[in-house]
């Protein structure tokens, strides 16, 4: 069984200061874990991936998370907020061996807001 | 961006009747998924395609049915509409197994409410 926690439904921050969105996660095996953006009215899009290699992952648009297996956590951080990246952002997990192709676990999500 | 084409995009209708919402894609992948999006849940996966003819049910399957009977093509059928059937559905495609990369290419989303 594998499940994925967003600790925060709702982040606010400043244009120009540093992003953090929070992501706890549970696997019975190695996971793979991933965030996606979805800006308003838009379906979802792939910002990055971890999948055992390097910890630390970079995205697109600036964005990073590192996977940290001793506290099941793979953060989302970016140094400075740009106005674009208000959008919501999704921790989604994937641990299942079976090998079949819907074994995708979503966070709830995290909306972001940045203001002025 | 990856070509698929969700539609309706919008759609209102009433408790009781048939609704079908195409997923329509130019990328010749594999795979195909209908998920629901409603507040606090997150998506969900509702039906899947491995290939023509090929579907899978997933976390929340229960009043929905699927067809594929082309590669680029995936339906998603609501038999008998209920108002817990009112969310925003997405289709989504991947070239490998969704277990083992994760990258799924989404539609822009269709808007269901059922009256």
């Amino acid at each position: 069984a594998q499940s994925v926690t967003q600790l925060d439904s709702h982040v606010s921050v400043s244009e120009g200061t540093p992003v953090l969105l929070r992501c706890n996660y549970s696997s019975s095996y190695s996971p793979s874990l991933f965030w996606y953006v979805q800006h308003p009215n838009k379906g979802l899009q792939l910002l990055l991936k971890y999948t055992s290699a390097a910890t630390l992952v970079k995205g697109i648009n600036g964005f990073e998370a590192e996977f940290k297996k001793s506290e099941t956590s793979f953060h989302l951080t970016k140094p400075s907020a740009h106005m674009s990246d208000a959008a919501e952002y999704f921790c989604v997990v994937s641990g299942d061996l079976t090998g079949t192709a819907s074994k995708l676990t979503f966070g709830t999500g995290t909306r972001l807001q940045v203001t002025l | 961006d990856a070509g698929i084409t969700q539609s309706p995009r919008h759609k209102v209708t009433e408790t009781g009747t048939p609704v079908t919402l195409r997923c329509h894609q130019t990328e010749n992948h594999r795979y195909m998924y209908w998920y629901r999006q409603d507040p606090g849940h997150g998506l969900r996966l509702i039906h899947y395609s491995y290939g023509v003819k090929d579907t899978d049910k997933g976390e929340v399957s229960d009043g929905y049915s699927v067809s594929r009977s082309k590669t680029e093509d995936f339906l998603l059928t609501l038999e008998s509409a209920t108002s817990s059937q009112t969310s925003v559905y997405f289709c989504a495609i991947s070239e490998e197994a969704g277990a083992n990369t994760g990258e799924l290419f989404f539609g822009e989303g269709s808007r269901l409410t059922v009256l």
